[in-house]
């Protein structure tokens, strides 16, 4: 399995507070998504990184923000969180050096804004 | 615009039977990839199978397999004898020059 932990696993917040979450890998992957995981959706890719502090949006980037300042480790930001942002957040990294390279997934956080 | 459609938002099959799951794409590229993910009740999201659009050759992952029809754009995912470990939604996902697309799953009952 590829080494990738994701922090922290459930939270539940506030409307209007900021929340931020972790992903860590031990793989040394150039490449590293943040998705968004609703029902009737699938997955929409919301930032990627293509190397520390190179970032992108995707899909659904607004009210989010990224950063990546070491190999290991991308952020996601929810500057202030709301109700819509209430989701499963997957991370997830490529396993070599291509865009189009496999991906592997962590293991996902549960996301409740009240 | 990419889009990418499965069209059998669930599907039954009975234990040790083979089942197989469609998903079909719309893409103006000529060079991308295919993926099957499969997503157990734990959430952790797994590859099945990969599929490179310039290889003709269809992938093959011990009990799973995909019939790729790239004029069609169509890739299918089989699934033979199948297990009771192989309940889970499944998802489609193309991935091109600049897009990551998933569909919108497959959820797959095993009947024992």
């Amino acid at each position: 399995d590829a080494g990738i932990t994701q922090s922290p696993r459930h939270k539940v917040t506030e409307t209007g507070t900021p929340v931020t979450l972790r992903c860590h890998q031990t793989e040394n992957h150039r490449y590293m998504y943040w998705y968004r995981q609703d029902p009737g959706h699938g997955l929409r890719l919301i930032h990627y990184s293509y190397g520390v502090k190179d970032t992108d949006k995707g899909e659904v980037s607004d009210g989010y923000s990224v950063s990546r300042s070491k190999t290991e480790d991308f952020l996601l930001t929810l500057e202030s969180a709301t109700s819509s942002q209430t989701s499963v957040y997957f991370c997830a990294i490529s396993d070599g050096v291509r865009w189009t390279d496999t991906q592997y997934f962590g293991p996902g956080t549960r996301l409740t804004v009240l | 615009a990419q889009t990418v459609t499965q069209s059998q938002p669930e599907m039954s099959v009975q234990e040790a039977e083979t089942v197989t799951l469609s998903c079909t794409y719309d893409t103006s590229e000529s060079d991308y990839y295919l993926f099957w993910y499969k997503q157990p009740p734990s959430r952790q999201m797994i590859l099945v199978i990969r599929q490179e659009a310039y290889k003709q050759q269809n992938a093959t992952e011990n009990r799973f397999s995909v019939n790729f029809q790239k004029a069609a754009k169509s890739f299918s995912l089989k699934i033979s004898d199948s297990q009771l470990g192989d309940a889970a939604m499944y998802f489609c996902a193309y991935k091109g020059d600049d897009k990551i697309i998933f569909g919108k799953g497959t959820r797959l009952h095993i009947l024992p």
